[in-house]
């Protein structure tokens, strides 16, 4: 059974500082989802991550996969209040997007 | 807006009543697959359809099931509600094949099992 964890789960971060989610997972996939999910809405597309290597930006998170290690990160430079939300990494078995399994989720606070 | 909508948006409901939840899938989409998100946790996969068919399931039992129409819209059912099932039901749509694709979340629906 493909588990999927992330750390930590919760961060709580000043504005300006850097920090790092990791996300680790069970079985050999090169598919690897990031979404972002603020208070009471849905999920929101952040990244999609399709091969070894894959190192993807977008303003101030920047996400990579390392599938031989089973790892994504999730990088956040600079962190601004707007940032704060719940991030989750989800894995594809199913090549299709299809199947996801999500991981436990980091929920970030950034404060002034 | 990813193009995918869900209705309704809140609903309330008694314990061992039945609950139909609808989604309409994003244009060009043919593949629907349905996640339970409980308060506080990650989205945990209900399951797929795939041209009307049901093509792979989670852990989730017969009570749950659903349906895809020729337009590709579809519904989850649950029967003999309870407590428990009181969560965020997400829909999500994506393509059938291809590198690069993705899933799209609807705005999801509130139920809550009172």
């Amino acid at each position: 059974e493909l588990k999927v964890e992330q750390n930590p789960l919760f961060l709580s971060m000043q504005e300006g500082k850097n920090y790092t989610i990791y996300c680790n997972y069970s079985t050999t996939s090169d598919r690897l989802y990031w979404y972002r999910q603020d208070p009471g809405k849905s999920l929101e597309s952040l990244f999609v991550l399709l091969s070894n290597g894959a190192v993807k930006q977008e303003g101030r998170l920047m996400a990579s996969l390392d599938t031989k290690a089973r790892l994504s990160t999730l990088h956040i430079t600079a962190a601004v209040h707007d940032l704060s939300a719940t991030y989750f990494c989800a894995v594809d078995m199913s090549g299709t997007a299809s199947k996801l399994t999500f991981g436990t989720g980091t929920r970030l606070q950034v404060t002034l | 807006e990813t193009g995918v909508t869900q209705s309704p948006t809140h609903l309330i409901k008694t314990r061992g009543q039945q609950v139909t939840l609808r989604c309409s899938s994003q244009s060009g989409h043919n593949t629907v697959s349905w996640y339970q998100q409980a308060l506080g946790q990650g989205p945990q996969f209900i399951f797929q359809y795939y041209r009307e068919e049901e093509n792979g399931r989670g852990n989730f039992p017969p009570r749950f099931s659903g349906l895809q129409f020729p337009n590709y819209s579809s519904e989850l059912n649950v029967n003999a509600l309870e407590l428990d099932d009181s969560a965020l039901y997400l829909c999500a749509s994506s393509p059938t094949r291809g590198r690069g694709t993705e899933a799209f979340f609807g705005q999801g629906t509130r139920l809550t099992v009172v």
